[in-house]
């Protein structure tokens, strides 16, 4: 399984837009890109998911460059409902593999009035 | 439609009493999953069932047991608790949906063993 490194924590201020940056050298072919966003006494809620390229939802972008040892979530002008933690998971969760997909310790995004 | 339903919310157990969370979805996932996460750390994925009759180990299965009862129920039973398995128990289910392979989270069972 796929590695995943992300900062611990990030600041950000109410209307600028926040870049939260994974990174995973060791992702396999059939590996996809997922974030989950998880707010206090809450279960995780799925973001975005891709594979390559850009991927653009209502509620964020996913940005994963060519060698895909990285990805990039973009969230557009966040307010201080976007206060969470994020998770980069990587993994196939395709078929048999159903399942094997890690969580590691998050990013804490602190959003300030 | 419910989502992902788990009881009890809370419970708080003696060291070697035994208990069973149970898990229930109405999505018709094929795929089913128990999470523990303890403060100030991510998930780690105790027992998934990939589908119907079908169960496997994650990264912490020692000291638990799941039933995959149907394709809705997906209990997790502690035969034999312990103060370490004091935790928040989430319970997960996923299917491919449109583009994309997400699991959906139950609000948690919240588990003390004194």
């Amino acid at each position: 399984l796929a590695k995943t490194t992300q900062p611990i924590s990030m600041d950000s201020y109410e209307g600028q837009e926040v870049n939260i940056t994974c990174s995973h050298n060791n992702i396999a072919t059939n590996d996809y890109i997922t974030w989950y966003q998880q707010f206090p006494s809450q279960g995780p809620r799925f973001i975005i998911q891709g594979y390559k390229t850009k991927v653009t939802n209502e509620v964020a972008s996913l940005f994963i460059p060519a060698d895909r040892k990285s990805s990039t979530l973009s969230l557009p002008r966040v307010s201080l409902s976007d206060t969470a933690v994020y998770y980069c998971l990587v993994g196939d969760s395709r078929g048999s593999n159903t399942g094997k997909l890690i969580f590691g310790q998050g990013t804490t995004l602190q959003v300030k009035p | 439609n419910a989502g992902v339903t788990q009881t009890p919310k809370f419970q708080v157990l003696k060291t070697g009493q035994s208990m069973t969370l149970q898990c229930a979805q109405d999505m018709n996932h094929n795929s089913m999953y128990w999470y523990r996460q303890d403060p100030g750390m991510g998930l780690r994925l105790i027992y998934y069932s990939a589908s119907e009759g079908t169960t496997d180990k994650g990264e912490v299965p020692n000291g638990y047991n799941v039933s995959r009862l149907n394709k809705r129920e997906f209990s997790l039973r502690l035969e034999s608790a312990a103060p370490s398995q004091t935790s928040v128990y989430f319970c997960a289910s996923s299917d491919y949906s449109g583009s994309a392979y997400e699991q959906y989270f139950g609000p948690g069972t919240r588990l003390t063993v004194t």
